[in-house]
């Protein structure tokens, strides 16, 4: 079944710094990917997504990259600020089975400094 | 914050007991998925229902059990509690299309096993 693998485990950076996270996903067919943000004592919550006929997508300070060949994909956090702190959460939608069944990364917990 | 909403917000229970766990799915949306989230741990999946029917299961074993309402509400039920049970139960709720849906989350239920 699918496997998803996030990296790193834990980020720190500057504020107005970028901050990069990377995933990657075992199975060819998967063609779904949210990334979820999940400040504490709270549920996650979907900040971008990206289908597998897309390549990139942006959202004002948000990008979602995608590269299917190398099954992998990475969520970029430009200008940084200390309310991005939080952990997130990369996901993949394997084909087949219920739709919906979301096969999450460990998390990255990322701290902004201001 | 999305129209997730779930009840009740931490409960205990001690080993052995059984618990149901309530979730009220945003506006509009007709599926209802439930996740388990380890301290430290991205959520997983432990099932999905549609039409108030059971649509897919993660690796659960059968104590864990679940409803779905005309309202598209949901319950989550856990039978014989073991210690391994505690963690934040996550539902998330969406609009099953024919494509890939997407998943909003309610707070979570923490629920701590002694």
């Amino acid at each position: 079944g699918e496997n998803v693998e996030q990296h790193p485990s834990t980020l720190s950076v500057q504020e107005g710094d970028s901050a990069v996270i990377k995933c990657t996903y075992s199975d060819s067919a998967s063609n779904y990917f949210p990334w979820y943000k999940q400040e504490l004592g709270k549920g996650p919550q979907l900040i971008i997504d990206i289908r597998s006929n897309v390549g990139e997508k942006k959202d004002q300070r948000i990008a979602v990259t995608l590269n299917k060949t190398a099954k992998h994909f990475s969520l970029h956090i430009t200008e940084t600020q200390p309310e991005d702190s939080a952990v997130y959460f990369c996901a993949a939608d394997p084909p087949g089975g219920s739709q919906g069944n979301l096969i999450f990364g460990k998390g990255t917990k990322l701290s902004v400094k201001p | 914050e999305t129209g997730v909403t779930q009840s009740p917000t931490h409960l205990i229970k001690t080993r052995g007991q059984q618990v149901t766990l309530r979730c009220s799915s945003q506006s509009g949306h007709n599926t209802v998925s439930w996740y388990q989230q380890a301290l430290g741990q991205g959520p997983q999946f432990i099932f999905q229902y549609y039409r108030e029917e059971e649509n897919g299961r993660g690796n659960f074993p059968p104590r864990f059990s679940g409803l779905q309402f005309p309202n598209y509400s949901s319950e989550l039920n856990v039978n014989a509690l073991e210690l391994d049970d505690s963690a934040l139960y996550l539902c998330a709720s969406s609009f099953r299309t024919g494509g890939d849906n997407e998943q909003f989350f309610g707070p979570g239920t923490r629920l701590t096993v002694l």
